[in-house]
């Protein structure tokens, strides 16, 4: 079964720089489908972080941004934030499953 | 501005049946696919089905496929999760979700800029 695997957390100071990546297979990120990326608050629901695996919705800072190669995408965020300790989300579309993956999702802690 | 909004959740017995609900409004909601993604308590998000902007084609998870049955009615601008045979393990909160891409064939594969509140339905005896 396809499947999307991020790490389960990571962590960061405040003002550092950290990655989250996202590693899928043949059938999805390797075979050339974009990654879009959410961040997800507790209690609510997801917000488009990073779309077509490097592009930022309007009012998304440039502190995020997003990367790929082969079978596997990455998340940066930059001088990090408290108000970004959040759970972290990929996304691709595999193509035997006809449908979306999403990641196990990744929960950022700002120390 | 895109807005969705679910209903229809609720707690139901194993074996049950429940139809989920989402209202579009904002955009012109004949002109998109639509998402069912959903989320079990303290888990990550899983998506469920896709329906095609004209309702020809829907596609759905492994997990719900004949038992889930995805709709929509471009009347009442209005997307329908018909959900049987319940299980303990589709316990979530369901969330209907909107593509941002506008050409049709690109939406099952792009990214989901616009989300509703969620909707928590409960499979419990």
């Amino acid at each position: 079964q396809a499947v999307l695997t991020q790490p389960p957390s990571v962590s960061g100071a405040p003002g550092q720089r950290v990655t989250i990546s996202c590693t899928g297979s043949s059938s999805n990120i390797g075979a050339g489908y974009d990654v879009h990326w959410y961040q997800q608050l507790p209690g609510t629901a997801p917000k488009l972080l990073i779309y077509d695996t490097n592009y930022r919705p309007s009012g998304v800072p440039d502190r995020f941004s997003g990367s790929k190669s082969g079978t596997s995408a990455s998340l940066a965020i930059t001088g990090l934030q408290p108000e970004d300790e959040a759970y972290y989300y990929c996304q691709s579309y595999d193509s035997p499953l006809s449908g979306s993956l999403f990641g196990g999702g990744t929960k950022l802690n700002v120390l | 501005q895109a807005h969705l909004v679910e209903s229809g959740g609720g707690v139901i017995q194993p074996g049950g049946s429940l139809r989920l609900s989402c209202v579009a409004s904002g955009f012109t909601f004949s002109k998109y696919g639509m998402h069912w993604v959903r989320q079990a308590p303290g888990k990550g998000l899983e998506w469920v089905a896709f329906i095609q902007y004209d309702g020809t084609r829907n596609y759905y998870a492994d997990s719900v496929k004949g038992r889930f049955t995805i709709s929509r009615d471009v009347s009442k601008d209005t997307l329908y999760l018909e959900m049987n045979s319940l299980r303990i393990e589709d316990t979530a909160v369901y969330y209907c979700a909107k593509p941002g891409a506008m050409t049709w064939y690109l939406q099952a594969r792009g990214a989901v800029d616009c989300w509703g509140q969620g909707t928590l339905v409960t499979v419990s005896s």
